[in-house]
């Protein structure tokens, strides 16, 4: 059974930089397309990145794709010695309080496990 | 990017057939085999209903269908249920840039 469990701080400060984790069990995060996925309060969904893991023979070899309207701001990485995928956003304002979900993708772009989500709010 | 337009909510009594319907362009919806469905309940993660525009992964129920025409992609649940009662977001690929993900707005749906 395939679970994915995101960790981070929930508070962080306005300016400075938010920093998630999401831990892979059940699968290898070698094998998939791994997602942050967003939603603020009472709003809809956003999709923020992805990343595939490096030492496959695609288009995205080892590289990590941003949503434009983040790009500036978002990095993703992965980590396949301890199975994790980790988000790191810069210079967060208010609008970048959400729960923020890590998920895995079926096929190119939906995605058939989530985490249960955590919440990040930027505050001083 | 704009969001992919969906309607804000949709009703039904149990035992009736929804759709619930999702529009884009012909760089997301209309381009591309590639619209998935979720279905959101208050506090819960999204669970993915369809992806590739019409198929169900294992464990969801046949009540659930999608479909494609044009640059409009829609969702139907038939035998409406009190538990069918949710938030529903649609997505696409999208290729108006690098390659991504646009979401729908969403639609609460609100079982009689």
């Amino acid at each position: 059974q395939v679970q994915l469990q995101e960790s981070g701080p929930g508070l962080v400060k306005p300016s400075e930089t938010l920093s998630l984790t999401c831990t892979v069990s059940g699968a290898s995060i070698s094998d998939y397309y791994w997602s942050w996925i967003r939603q603020p309060p009472g709003k809809g969904l956003e999709w923020i990145a992805f990343v595939y893991d490096s030492g496959r023979t695609n288009y995205y070899n080892g590289s990590a794709n941003y949503n434009p309207s983040l790009q500036s701001r978002v990095t993703m990485s992965t980590d396949t010695s301890k199975n994790q995928f980790s988000l790191k956003l810069t210079s967060v304002t208010a609008a970048d309080t959400a729960v923020y979900y890590c998920a895995r993708h079926q096929g190119l772009t939906a995605f058939d496990i989530w985490g249960q989500g955590t919440v990040v709010t930027v505050s001083s | 990017q704009s969001a992919l337009t969906q309607p804000a909510s949709v009703s039904g009594s149990p035992g009736q057939s929804i759709t619930i319907s999702c529009t884009g362009t012909s760089s997301d919806v209309g381009g591309y085999n590639y619209v998935s469905w979720y279905q959101q309940h208050p506090g819960k993660a999204p669970k993915l209903l369809i992806y590739d525009v019409s198929n169900r992964p294992s464990g969801v129920s046949n009540r659930f269908s999608g479909s494609k025409s044009g640059n409009t992609a829609s969702l139907t649940i038939s035998g409406l249920q009190a538990a069918d009662e949710a938030d529903y977001y649609c997505s696409s690929y999208t290729s108006s840039s690098t390659l991504d993900v646009l979401f729908g707005g969403g639609t609460k749906l609100t079982v009689l």
